[in-house]
């Protein structure tokens, strides 16, 4: 199984809003990314989380809030976002064995903010 | 630094064979990879290579790297329209965490 689920599939929400994206996997793998994806461009990584402690945060606004509660899931609390944070929002996994390990992505949240 | 670049737009007949090429300029580069991205929809892992090999071969896929040049390509035969997609280069570099850099990506059209 190399499979990464993620929930919502689409998600609309106003800029005073508080919503969680979902990703999840049970390919024992533990590190698990958080991707931004905006039209016609590649996914720009945000945060990385390895043996569930953040292990990488790419400069990202605290608007947006990761959080990794076991080996198998991981979050992306979202709050008072703006229109400009509307993309598509990816979630991927690998083994955190050094650096090369073959990422594999969930099919993603789209993400429209009002 | 790191920096993956691809040509933007490909269109191929459909039977014909595709080729998508990337160049990257880090030679510390560890794996390269390809991955494929439909229409709203999330990437797909097609192939990767590590970065001691010449060649990968994976049934309608074909993986070529020249390490001398930093150059990557992807041939696919016999294209099909369900083939139509965005392709991605991507890299990793040894940097003790897990940074893939991806490219812009080439969007590949198949014509019926």
């Amino acid at each position: 199984d190399t499979e990464v689920t993620q929930t919502p599939k689409h998600l609309v929400m106003g800029m005073t809003n508080k919503k969680s994206l979902k990703c999840e996997q049970h390919m024992g793998h533990r590190a698990m990314y958080w991707y931004k994806q905006k039209a016609k461009k590649p996914p720009e990584l945000m945060f990385v989380y390895s043996y569930e402690k953040l292990s990488i945060n790419e400069s990202v606004p605290s608007r947006f809030s990761p959080e990794c509660p076991n080996s198998s899931l991981l979050n992306l609390h979202l709050h008072a976002l703006q229109p400009e944070d509307s993309a598509l929002y990816l979630c991927a996994s690998s083994r955190p064995q050094g650096s090369g390990e073959t990422q594999y992505f969930g099919p993603g949240t789209r993400l429209l903010v009002l | 630094g790191e920096d993956v670049e691809q040509s933007l737009f490909l269109s191929v007949r459909e039977g014909d064979s595709s080729v998508i090429n990337c160049t990257y300029t880090d030679s510390s580069s560890t794996y390269l990879y390809w991955y494929k991205q439909e229409p709203g929809a999330g990437l797909q892992l097609l192939t990767y290579i590590f970065s001691n090999m010449d060649m990968k071969q994976d049934q309608r896929l074909t993986v070529l790297l020249n390490k001398k040049d930093k150059h990557l390509s992807l041939r696919i035969a016999d294209t099909q329209t369900g083939d139509s997609a965005i392709y991605f280069c991507a890299e990793t570099v040894p940097g003790g965490y897990q940074k893939v850099t991806f490219g812009i990506g080439t969007k590949l059209q198949v014509i019926p």
